[in-house]
């Protein structure tokens, strides 16, 4: 059975670009949700998809958005790139929540 | 709003040794808490799921309790490995949404 897909696995942009990264949850899970993750935060959710509608939302600023597909897959989207957005972008997939979420194996962005 | 807190932040112990990992969290009204294990770097991998009616759940060397009623969990390693070294992470779903709150992790160093 096919895991959490993320892509691509590493990226290195400039600031002040955008970034667009992708998740394809495993086959039959239509609740995606998007965490980073950095040394000094840990981890923080980003928001959940469930079914292309956005459920839950963290705090985070309007630079950060995403968008579910009808296939599940999901992308997010990092406009305006600064220097601390550089971190470790990890997607989780579930059927439910109560079933548990199985995480990809991450994006790791660095921004110069 | 919950909060998840994990002791001890990090823990070195000779190979063969069992271990407790400990995670506490502030809101009781959890409908599962989840253990996950992080090698540097690299995405999380799932080890225990344990659902809010459940006290604990078990496999191979590893074991997770939970009591909700005093918000605690905690994982026991059994005759821990040097392969066992990585950062152990507990989570916990905040109030009754799928966004997940996660502690800051134990390191743990399995020497041989």
């Amino acid at each position: 059975k096919a895991g959490v897909t993320q892509t691509p696995r590493y990226l290195i942009k400039t600031r002040g670009q955008q970034v667009t990264l992708s998740c394809s949850p495993i086959s039959g899970h239509r609740s995606v949700s998007w965490y980073q993750q950095t040394p000094g935060q840990g981890l923080q959710f980003l928001f959940e998809y469930f079914s292309e509608t956005q459920r839950n939302k963290g705090n985070f600023p309007g630079r950060f958005s995403g968008r579910q597909f009808s296939n599940s897959r999901s992308e997010m989207n990092v406009s305006t790139l600064e220097l601390g957005d550089s971190a470790l972008y990890l997607c989780a997939s579930a059927r439910q929540g109560m079933d548990g979420y199985t995480f990809g194996s991450g994006t790791r962005l660095t921004v110069v | 709003k919950q909060e998840v807190t994990q002791i001890p932040a990090a823990l070195s112990v000779p190979e063969g040794e069992n271990l407790v990992l400990n995670c506490s969290f502030t809101d009781s009204a959890i409908y599962n808490l989840q253990w996950f294990r992080q090698d540097h770097g690299k995405g999380l991998t799932s080890l225990l799921l344990i659902q809010s009616s459940q006290r604990e759940q078990t496999s191979g060397r590893l074991n997770a309790s939970l009591d909700k009623s005093s918000g605690r969990s905690t994982l026991y390693i059994a005759a821990s490995q040097p392969g066992d070294s990585a950062t152990y992470l507990c989570a916990v779903p905040q109030g009754g949404s799928e966004k997940l709150v996660f502690g800051k992790g134990t390191k743990l160093t399995v020497n041989p």
